[in-house]
């Protein structure tokens, strides 16, 4: 079974500093995939950055980038530069593999229990 | 390119009633997913989809049913409300290689009296 851990219930950050959000996973399997979320208080789940476990770079989006510790099992999301739109709730989340036979489509997402990241001005 | 919708976005209900959550993707995703958000709970998944014509229990799946109407639509069902379903109600959607889960739906808060 797959298990997503963030450690970090609420952080603070300062408009325009760096701040990086915890992530560490659990899984068996050797293909996985791993997901950054952002929920602002409207509440639409919006898609950050995504890291294969292939993958030999760390994944960048724009000012978001993906930390990732294959040896530690961690991934963790850095964003740069903080705005005071960054403000809301972050989801890290792990796609498990496919089942045998299932057509290789049956894509599931665990989540973490996310960390609610506040800017500061 | 309306991506994921879902219908409807607010809904309260009394204790036994019943009702059902539509979810539709205009991406010609082969698998389709539904999700619960309880506060300090993250999203847990209900069921899922993989393709039209088949679904499987997820984490929670008990009070629920689903059906995948076609390769577009997959709609969850509460048969038989109880308060314990209050939470907030996401679909999404994905494409065959899994690496793009982008697709989220709006989400559907359902109160339950």
């Amino acid at each position: 079974a797959q298990k997503i851990t963030q450690t970090q219930p609420g952080m603070f950050v300062q408009e325009k500093e760096a701040v990086t959000l915890d992530c560490t996973y659990d899984t068996s399997d050797q293909s996985y995939g791993l997901f950054w979320y952002k929920q602002p208080s409207s509440g639409e789940m919006i898609f950050l950055i995504y890291q294969g476990s292939y993958d030999e770079q760390n994944a960048t989006e724009g000012r978001y980038s993906l930390n990732f510790q294959k040896a530690r099992k961690s991934a963790n999301l850095v964003i740069s530069a903080s705005q005071l739109g960054d403000s809301a709730m972050y989801f890290c989340a792990m796609r498990a593999s496919p089942r045998p036979n299932s057509g290789g489509s049956n894509y599931k997402l665990t989540f973490g229990k996310g960390t609610l990241l506040t800017v500061n001005p | 390119n309306a991506g994921v919708t879902q219908t409807p976005k607010f809904q309260v209900l009394k204790t036994g009633q019943s009702m059902t959550l539509q979810c539709a993707q205009d991406m010609n995703h082969n698998s389709m997913y539904w999700y619960r958000q309880d506060p300090g709970m993250g999203l847990r998944l209900i069921y899922y989809s993989a393709s039209e014509g088949t679904t499987d229990k997820g984490e929670v799946p008990n009070g629920y049913n689903v059906s995948r109407l076609n390769k577009r639509e997959f709609s969850l069902r509460l048969e038989s409300a109880a308060p314990s379903q209050t939470s907030v109600y996401f679909c999404a959607s994905s494409d065959q290689t899994g690496t793009r889960f982008r697709f989220f739906g709006p989400g559907t808060r359902l109160t339950v009296l």
